[in-house]
Protein backbone atom coordinates (compact mmCIF):
# COMPACT_ATOMS: atom_id res chain seq x y z
CA UNK A 1 0.00 0.00 0.00
CA UNK A 2 2.49 2.92 -1.07
CA UNK A 3 -0.05 5.02 -1.60
CA UNK A 4 1.87 8.66 -2.58
CA UNK A 5 5.28 8.42 -2.97
CA UNK A 6 7.77 11.42 -3.46
CA UNK A 7 11.91 11.29 -4.19
CA UNK A 8 14.19 12.17 -2.75
CA UNK A 9 13.43 12.71 0.78
CA UNK A 10 16.33 14.68 1.55
CA UNK A 11 18.00 17.01 -0.59
CA UNK A 12 20.46 20.14 -0.18
CA UNK A 13 21.43 22.46 -3.09
CA UNK A 14 23.63 25.92 -3.63
CA UNK A 15 21.62 28.62 -5.17
CA UNK A 16 20.97 28.18 -8.79
CA UNK A 17 21.59 24.95 -8.98
CA UNK A 18 18.33 22.70 -10.31
CA UNK A 19 16.33 19.92 -9.47
CA UNK A 20 13.29 17.82 -10.01
CA UNK A 21 11.05 16.36 -7.26
CA UNK A 22 9.20 13.19 -8.14
CA UNK A 23 5.48 12.18 -6.81
CA UNK A 24 3.70 9.01 -8.21
CA UNK A 25 0.54 8.06 -6.45
CA UNK A 26 -1.02 4.37 -7.13
CA UNK A 27 -4.57 5.56 -5.84
CA UNK A 28 -5.32 5.40 -9.78
CA UNK A 29 -6.38 9.75 -8.55
CA UNK A 30 -7.42 12.00 -11.20
CA UNK A 31 -5.60 15.08 -9.21
CA UNK A 32 -2.39 15.93 -8.04
CA UNK A 33 -1.08 18.96 -6.08
CA UNK A 34 2.60 20.44 -4.77
CA UNK A 35 2.40 22.21 -1.26
CA UNK A 36 5.08 23.54 0.18
CA UNK A 37 5.20 23.84 4.43
CA UNK A 38 7.27 26.56 6.14
CA UNK A 39 6.88 26.74 9.93
CA UNK A 40 4.12 28.92 10.87
CA UNK A 41 2.85 29.33 7.38
CA UNK A 42 0.60 26.52 6.74
CA UNK A 43 1.00 23.98 3.76
CA UNK A 44 0.55 26.98 0.49
CA UNK A 45 -0.33 25.35 -2.89
CA UNK A 46 2.68 25.79 -5.38
CA UNK A 47 0.51 23.83 -8.39
CA UNK A 48 -2.30 21.47 -9.13
CA UNK A 49 -2.91 19.07 -12.10
CA UNK A 50 -6.58 18.43 -12.00
CA UNK A 51 -6.49 15.60 -14.25
CA UNK A 52 -4.16 14.19 -16.47
CA UNK A 53 -2.68 16.43 -19.36
CA UNK A 54 -3.78 19.74 -17.14
CA UNK A 55 -1.99 21.77 -14.79
CA UNK A 56 -2.44 25.00 -13.05
CA UNK A 57 -0.72 27.49 -10.84
CA UNK A 58 -1.56 27.39 -7.17
CA UNK A 59 -1.01 30.35 -4.42
CA UNK A 60 3.02 30.27 -4.85
CA UNK A 61 4.06 29.27 -8.49
CA UNK A 62 7.04 31.42 -9.06
CA UNK A 63 10.08 30.09 -9.15
CA UNK A 64 8.79 26.50 -9.56
CA UNK A 65 7.20 24.72 -12.87
CA UNK A 66 5.32 21.33 -13.09
CA UNK A 67 4.65 18.05 -15.45
CA UNK A 68 1.73 15.77 -15.37
CA UNK A 69 3.91 13.08 -16.72
CA UNK A 70 0.66 10.39 -16.73
CA UNK A 71 -2.17 9.89 -14.71
CA UNK A 72 0.20 8.51 -12.15
CA UNK A 73 3.01 10.76 -11.79
CA UNK A 74 3.61 14.53 -11.39
CA UNK A 75 6.67 16.40 -10.74
CA UNK A 76 7.89 19.69 -9.51
CA UNK A 77 11.09 21.39 -11.04
CA UNK A 78 13.11 23.92 -9.13
CA UNK A 79 15.35 25.54 -12.40
CA UNK A 80 17.69 27.76 -10.37
CA UNK A 81 17.51 27.35 -6.77
CA UNK A 82 17.21 30.15 -4.27
CA UNK A 83 17.66 30.21 -0.40
CA UNK A 84 13.52 31.20 -0.05
CA UNK A 85 12.97 27.96 -1.32
CA UNK A 86 14.17 26.41 1.25
CA UNK A 87 10.98 24.34 2.68
CA UNK A 88 9.24 20.90 3.06
CA UNK A 89 7.73 19.54 0.06
CA UNK A 90 4.71 17.34 -0.09
CA UNK A 91 2.61 15.68 -2.90
CA UNK A 92 -0.67 15.15 -2.45
CA UNK A 93 -3.58 13.10 -4.61
CA UNK A 94 -7.31 13.33 -4.80
CA UNK A 95 -10.13 11.15 -6.42
CA UNK A 96 -11.85 14.09 -7.88
CA UNK A 97 -10.82 18.10 -7.35
CA UNK A 98 -10.30 19.19 -3.98
CA UNK A 99 -12.34 20.51 -1.95
CA UNK A 100 -14.51 17.56 -3.22
CA UNK A 101 -12.63 14.97 -2.00
CA UNK A 102 -9.65 13.95 0.87
CA UNK A 103 -6.37 14.41 0.20
CA UNK A 104 -3.55 11.89 0.36
CA UNK A 105 0.16 12.80 0.85
CA UNK A 106 3.42 11.83 0.15
CA UNK A 107 5.87 11.63 2.90
CA UNK A 108 7.70 14.95 2.03
CA UNK A 109 10.89 16.18 0.90
CA UNK A 110 13.20 18.68 3.06
CA UNK A 111 15.02 20.75 0.18
CA UNK A 112 17.68 23.30 1.61
CA UNK A 113 18.84 25.68 -0.74
CA UNK A 114 22.53 26.97 1.11
CA UNK B 1 -5.15 38.85 7.23
CA UNK B 2 -4.62 35.48 6.86
CA UNK B 3 -7.21 33.17 5.27
CA UNK B 4 -6.97 30.65 7.96
CA UNK B 5 -6.13 31.18 11.51
CA UNK B 6 -5.49 29.52 13.87
CA UNK B 7 -3.75 29.39 17.56
CA UNK B 8 -0.36 28.09 17.19
CA UNK B 9 -0.07 26.53 20.98
CA UNK B 10 1.17 24.53 22.17
CA UNK B 11 -1.75 23.55 24.31
CA UNK B 12 -0.17 21.34 26.84
CA UNK B 13 -2.56 19.17 28.73
CA UNK B 14 -2.91 16.23 31.15
CA UNK B 15 -4.39 12.44 29.61
CA UNK B 16 -8.08 12.32 30.16
CA UNK B 17 -8.34 15.95 29.45
CA UNK B 18 -10.52 17.44 27.02
CA UNK B 19 -9.47 20.27 24.61
CA UNK B 20 -10.91 22.69 22.42
CA UNK B 21 -9.39 24.16 19.30
CA UNK B 22 -10.48 26.93 17.27
CA UNK B 23 -10.23 27.98 13.88
CA UNK B 24 -11.71 31.44 11.59
CA UNK B 25 -11.72 31.62 8.26
CA UNK B 26 -12.35 34.89 6.39
CA UNK B 27 -13.93 33.81 3.29
CA UNK B 28 -17.71 33.86 3.82
CA UNK B 29 -18.40 32.35 0.94
CA UNK B 30 -16.65 29.10 1.98
CA UNK B 31 -18.14 25.55 1.48
CA UNK B 32 -15.93 22.55 2.95
CA UNK B 33 -14.12 22.26 6.19
CA UNK B 34 -12.14 19.60 7.46
CA UNK B 35 -9.92 18.83 9.93
CA UNK B 36 -6.05 17.38 9.64
CA UNK B 37 -3.80 15.66 11.68
CA UNK B 38 0.04 16.14 11.20
CA UNK B 39 2.53 14.24 13.74
CA UNK B 40 6.28 15.63 13.51
CA UNK B 41 8.05 15.25 10.69
CA UNK B 42 5.07 13.14 8.86
CA UNK B 43 2.65 14.43 5.97
CA UNK B 44 -0.96 15.54 7.18
CA UNK B 45 -3.55 13.27 7.19
CA UNK B 46 -7.67 13.64 7.29
CA UNK B 47 -8.89 13.65 10.69
CA UNK B 48 -12.47 14.19 9.76
CA UNK B 49 -14.45 16.91 7.75
CA UNK B 50 -16.93 19.18 9.64
CA UNK B 51 -20.37 19.32 8.65
CA UNK B 52 -22.46 21.91 8.67
CA UNK B 53 -24.95 20.40 11.52
CA UNK B 54 -21.67 19.08 13.59
CA UNK B 55 -20.42 15.85 13.42
CA UNK B 56 -18.76 13.23 16.06
CA UNK B 57 -16.41 10.50 15.64
CA UNK B 58 -15.51 8.71 18.73
CA UNK B 59 -13.64 11.25 20.94
CA UNK B 60 -13.49 13.94 18.48
CA UNK B 61 -16.27 16.61 17.30
CA UNK B 62 -16.64 19.23 14.97
CA UNK B 63 -18.32 22.22 14.84
CA UNK B 64 -18.99 25.09 12.23
CA UNK B 65 -20.47 28.49 13.12
CA UNK B 66 -21.00 30.01 10.20
CA UNK B 67 -22.17 33.26 11.35
CA UNK B 68 -18.84 33.84 13.37
CA UNK B 69 -16.76 32.26 10.48
CA UNK B 70 -15.14 29.73 12.79
CA UNK B 71 -14.83 26.02 13.25
CA UNK B 72 -13.78 23.99 16.32
CA UNK B 73 -12.37 20.98 17.19
CA UNK B 74 -13.08 18.97 20.73
CA UNK B 75 -11.04 16.26 21.71
CA UNK B 76 -12.58 14.18 25.20
CA UNK B 77 -10.24 11.72 26.88
CA UNK B 78 -7.03 13.08 25.71
CA UNK B 79 -4.33 9.96 25.00
CA UNK B 80 -0.53 10.69 24.77
CA UNK B 81 -1.25 9.49 21.11
CA UNK B 82 -3.40 12.68 20.35
CA UNK B 83 -0.17 14.85 20.75
CA UNK B 84 0.14 16.28 17.44
CA UNK B 85 -0.37 19.41 15.27
CA UNK B 86 -4.37 20.16 14.14
CA UNK B 87 -4.31 21.63 11.19
CA UNK B 88 -7.56 23.37 10.18
CA UNK B 89 -8.52 23.54 6.06
CA UNK B 90 -10.88 25.47 4.00
CA UNK B 91 -11.73 25.75 0.64
CA UNK B 92 -10.67 28.80 -0.79
CA UNK B 93 -11.89 30.59 -3.91
CA UNK B 94 -9.27 33.25 -3.80
CA UNK B 95 -6.60 30.02 -4.97
CA UNK B 96 -9.00 28.57 -7.19
CA UNK B 97 -11.25 27.07 -4.99
CA UNK B 98 -8.61 24.71 -3.91
CA UNK B 99 -7.94 24.13 0.19
CA UNK B 100 -6.23 26.81 2.38
CA UNK B 101 -4.22 25.46 5.13
CA UNK B 102 -4.16 27.03 8.48
CA UNK B 103 -0.48 26.86 10.30
CA UNK B 104 -1.80 24.85 12.38
CA UNK B 105 -2.27 24.52 16.22
CA UNK B 106 -0.20 22.02 18.33
CA UNK B 107 -1.37 19.24 21.18
CA UNK B 108 0.97 17.91 23.66
CA UNK B 109 -0.78 15.71 26.20
CA UNK B 110 0.73 14.58 29.01
CA UNK B 111 1.26 11.93 31.51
Amino acid sequence: NAGVTQTPKFQVLKTGQSMTLQCAQDMNHNSMYWYRQDPGMGLRLIYYSASEGTTDKGEVPNGYNVSRLNKREFSLRLESAAPSQTSVYFCASSEGLAPTGELFFGEGSRLTVL
Amino acid sequence: RKEVEQDPGPFNVPEGATVAFNCTYSNSASQSFFWYRQDCRKEPKLLMSVYSSGNEDGRFTAQLNRASQYISLLIRDSKLSDSATYLCVVNSYNAGNMLTFGGGTRLMVKP
